[in-house]
């Protein structure tokens, strides 16, 4: 069964210094991984995918993550943090080997981004 | 623009009601899924549909049903009310078979039993 790790209940960061929150990933084929931002009291927005290729993938409000294969991992990045940045951040996969197309969601990474 | 949209941001219920969450989508996505959010345990998947009248559990169906009549339309039924069912749930919509794409969410629906 395919699995997602948020091993960060939350991350503080000062405006202006690099980002980084954690995820590693388990399934049984190649994976598809997901980044999705949740602002308080609002749905899930789309941040950003990586699907096949680059192991550098960039995404919306200046978001990127690394594909690690030998790590497992899919860890979210920002070189300079914003104040509005701050929210919850989820991890995602979706094993092609799987039934239909579900995600397997982390349990969510709080980000604060302080002045 | 990409829309989902669940009838109530907020419902306050009773215990032993029974109560119909609404979900639309207006990008004709064969997909439907609902999930809860709860702190600290993420996402979880409730149900899912794949196609009109079809539906396949997800991982914590038990105090669920669903209802998928209309292609747009999918609806999470929770059949009595309990108060551990007092949670944010989620819903979302996505391509068929298309595992390289994102799945679109609602705004959410705070569901409060009492």
């Amino acid at each position: 069964a395919q699995s997602v790790a948020q091993p960060e209940d939350q991350v503080n960061v000062a405006e202006g210094n690099p980002l980084t929150v954690k995820c590693t990933y388990s399934v049984s084929g190649n994976p598809y991984l997901f980044w999705y931002v949740q602002y308080p009291n609002r749905g899930l927005q789309f941040l950003l995918k990586y699907i096949t290729g680059d192991n550098l993938v960039k995404g919306s409000y200046g978001f990127e993550a690394e594909f690690n294969k030998s790590q497992t991992s899919f860890h979210l990045k920002k070189p300079s943090a914003l104040v509005s940045d701050s929210a919850l951040y989820f991890c995602a996969v979706r094993d092609p080997t799987g039934t239909a197309s579900k995600l397997t969601f982390g349990t969510g990474t709080r980000l604060q981004v302080t002045l | 623009d990409v829309k989902v949209t669940q009838s109530s941001r907020y419902l306050v219920k009773r215990t032993g009601e029974k109560v119909f969450l609404e979900c639309v989508q207006d990008m004709d996505h064969e997909n439907m899924f609902w999930y809860r959010q709860d702190p600290g345990l993420g996402l979880r998947l409730i149900y899912f549909s794949y196609d009109v009248k079809m539906k396949e559990k997800g991982d914590i169906p038990e105090g669920y049903s669903v209802s998928r009549e209309k292609k747009e339309r999918f609806s999470l039924i929770l059949e009595s009310a309990s108060t551990n069912q007092t949670s944010m749930y989620l819903c979302a919509s996505s391509l068929p078979r298309a595992w390289n794409t994102e799945a679109f969410f609602g705004q959410g629906t705070r569901l409060t039993v009492v």
